[in-house]
Parts: structure tokens; C-alpha cells; sequence
């Protein structure tokens, strides 16, 4: 397996304009879960999913942020409008189940201007 | 409130010293631990883990870990450090009755000067 695969690895946009992270676990995991790092924040669960449903979006900043699940095989984050203190980067993690060890995309590191 | 703390946010050693880094947790019940660690421009990796049984474990690269649960603790050793182990080292713990979900300290920078 070729392991959690992110995309883009790396985005710069314009301040206001929409970003969609994607992400693809590893097939047969069942969890996916969605972070953000910064310096000042550290590592920050925004969502988790356990078999496509979100199960805690609690971390989620602000309504500017969504996260969606269609498939066992893709996620996506969207920021719409993104600002400039969205610049990250954001990883994505799959385990094969909600309480089992996260492997961790290679994340995408997003500017925003 | 659920947290992870870990100690000590940057550490600096010279090759082959010994290194801990403590993580001490404030979940109750049933819980799960881990350390991963992140190399400069790198995503996280596994290096161990405890979900039950001998609360020694040992990880990749030397590393190993002790569970006291106790002392709400999860500290990581490796009794003599290389250059190479220069990274940041993260501990994250799942508790049952938090749903589960994943939460990390806010890491340990270390530096090991060859």
C-alpha cells in the first residue's frame, strides 16, 4: 500500500479564496482523522471520521471550515473563505480502527496571502 | 479538561547520552499511548505504542517507553542518542471515554549535537 496520500503537497492562495485539501487513507482502514500544525498551535485534531461519519468535529476552528467523507476512500477539507492564519500544514491520518495506531500522509503545507 | 502534556518543549544533547522525555496525561480509564516522532520536513511516524500487557515497550530505533499508570505517565528512553535522532517527538493518547479521538502533546524538539 502506497500508504495515506495527500494532496497537493503544497498550495498558495489569495486571501479569500476557497482551498480543498484531499486526502486517500489507507484502504481497509475504517478512521480518518484530519490535524493541523503550526508552531505556535502544535498538532490540532480538527475532525475525526470512523467509518465515513464524523464522529467529532469539535476541533474545527470556524464555520469557514468543513470536512467531508463520501467514500471509504477519500476525504476532502475545505476552507472557504481561507485567511492568512489558516497557513499550516495539515495533515491527514487513517487507522484501521478508531482506537489503533494513525499513519500519517506526507500533509500539505498551505500559504495563504 | 482531556490533555497531553509533555515536559519538556526543547531538549539538547550530545551524542550518546541518554534521553527521557516525560508525557503524563490526565484521562481516566481505559487508555492508549503513543509516541511518534517527526524528522525535519517530515510527516509523523510510529515509533511505539501500549494498548495493554507489559507497560515496558520497546519501539523502533532503540526507543522504549514505561506506563505507569499511576503517575498518569508515559515517558520515552533511549539510553544513548544519535545525531540522527534529531527530530520532534510528539505522545498522543486515545481514551475510551473520549470517544477515542487522538490527542497529541504539543511536542519535544531534540537536538543531539554530534
Amino acid at each position: 500500500d502506497a500508504g495515506v496520500i495527500q494532496s497537493p503537497r503544497h498550495e498558495v492562495t489569495e486571501m479569500g479564496q476557497e482551498v480543498t485539501l484531499r486526502c486517500k487513507p489507507i484502504s481497509g482502514h475504517n478512521s480518518l482523522f484530519w490535524y493541523r500544525q503550526t508552531m505556535m498551535r502544535g498538532l490540532e485534531l480538527l475532525i475525526y471520521f470512523n467509518n465515513n461519519v464524523p464522529i467529532d468535529d469539535s476541533g474545527m476552528p470556524e464555520d469557514r471550515f468543513s470536512a467531508k467523507m463520501p467514500n471509504a476512500s477519500f476525504s476532502t477539507l475545505k476552507i472557504q473563505p481561507s485567511e492568512p492564519r489558516d497557513s499550516a500544514v495539515y495533515f491527514c491520518a487513517s487507522s484501521l480502527d478508531i482506537d489503533t495506531e494513525a499513519f500519517f500522509g506526507q500533509g500539505t503545507r498551505l500559504t495563504v496571502v | 479538561a482531556q490533555s497531553v502534556s509533555q515536559h519538556n518543549h526543547h531538549v539538547i544533547l550530545s551524542e550518546a547520552a541518554s534521553l527521557e522525555l516525560g508525557c503524563n496525561y490526565s484521562y481516566g480509564g481505559t487508555v492508549n499511548l503513543f509516541w511518534y516522532v517527526q524528522y525535519p520536513g517530515q510527516h509523523l511516524q510510529l515509533l511505539l505504542k501500549y494498548f495493554s500487557g507489559d507497560p515496558l515497550v520497546k519501539g523502533i530505533k532503540g526507543f522504549e517507553a514505561e506506563f505507569i499508570k499511576s503517575k498518569f505517565s508515559f515517558n520515552l528512553r533511549k539510553p544513548s542518542v544519535q545525531w540522527s535522532d534529531t527530530a520532534e517527538y510528539f505522545c498522543a493518547v486515545n481514551a475510551l471515554e473520549y470517544g477515542n479521538k487522538l490527542v497529541f502533546g504539543a511536542g519535544t524538539i531534540l537536538r543531539v549535537k554530534s
